[in-house]
């Protein structure tokens, strides 16, 4: 098991254009989240699922936003028409059945210019 | 709301030094309490945490204990290390729930001179 995994882990786009993240929990792995960093800060929490269901979703997720997880393994974060306030770390966490502990990727570096 | 107020970075020390990061929450209830690190070009990771008052955390040398009465999970070690110099964030839980939807700290910057 190699952990969490996100791809890409940095990303410049142009103000305008659509983006899409990946991340890969940990096998097996149920609950799903995805948090938003920017800098400076500590993460934010944006939305998370458990299996394939998208069970909550923060204000900070604006309809620009969409988050997906249609076979409950890998799940997928789409931003459209990016702006630069967007700029930012995002962050995916995985979590087991025993709900002790979040084990987090990498990330991805997202850059709006 | 839940909140969580952390010292102002950066902190710098030298090896062997001893180390305290405050950290202050706000939260309604009783929260679960959690130190995450993040080492440079890593992910976070748990360091340690609490589930409910006067419990203490520990790991790696690092302590910390869950204050109510003065809402305060400070993070200490005795004898810092170099390979400690990382991003430490504490962050909690609120109440009793079954996801890990964590609210966390602006996060504390360390580095350790030898």
């Amino acid at each position: 098991d190699t952990g969490v995994s996100q791809n890409p882990r940095h990303k410049i786009t142009k103000r305008g254009q659509n983006v899409t993240f990946r991340c890969d929990p940990i096998s097996e792995h149920n609950r799903l989240y995805w948090y938003r960093q920017t800098l400076g800060q500590g993460p934010e929490f944006l939305t998370y699922f458990q299996n394939e269901a998208q069970l909550e979703k923060s204000r900070l997720l604006s309809d620009r936003f969409s988050a997906e997880r249609p076979k409950g393994s890998f799940s997928t974060l789409e931003i459209q028409r990016t702006e630069q306030g967007d700029s930012a770390m995002y962050l995916c966490a995985s979590e087991g059945r025993l709900n002790t502990e979040a084990f987090f990727g990498q990330g991805t570096r997202l850059t709006v210019v | 709301g839940n909140s969580v107020t952390q010292m102002e970075g950066p902190v710098t020390l030298s090896e062997e030094a001893f180390l305290t990061i405050n950290c202050t929450y706000t939260a309604t209830g009783y929260p679960s309490l959690f130190w995450y690190v993040q080492y440079p070009g890593e992910g976070l990771q748990l360091l340690l945490k609490a589930t409910k008052a006067d419990d203490k955390g520990s790991n790696k040398g690092f302590e910390a204990t869950y204050r109510k009465e003065t809402t305060s999970f400070h993070l200490e070690k005795g004898s810092v290390q170099v390979s400690d110099s990382a991003v430490y964030f504490c962050a909690l839980i609120p109440i009793i729930q079954g996801a890990q939807k964590l609210v966390f700290g602006q996060g504390t910057r360390l580095t350790i001179n030898p």
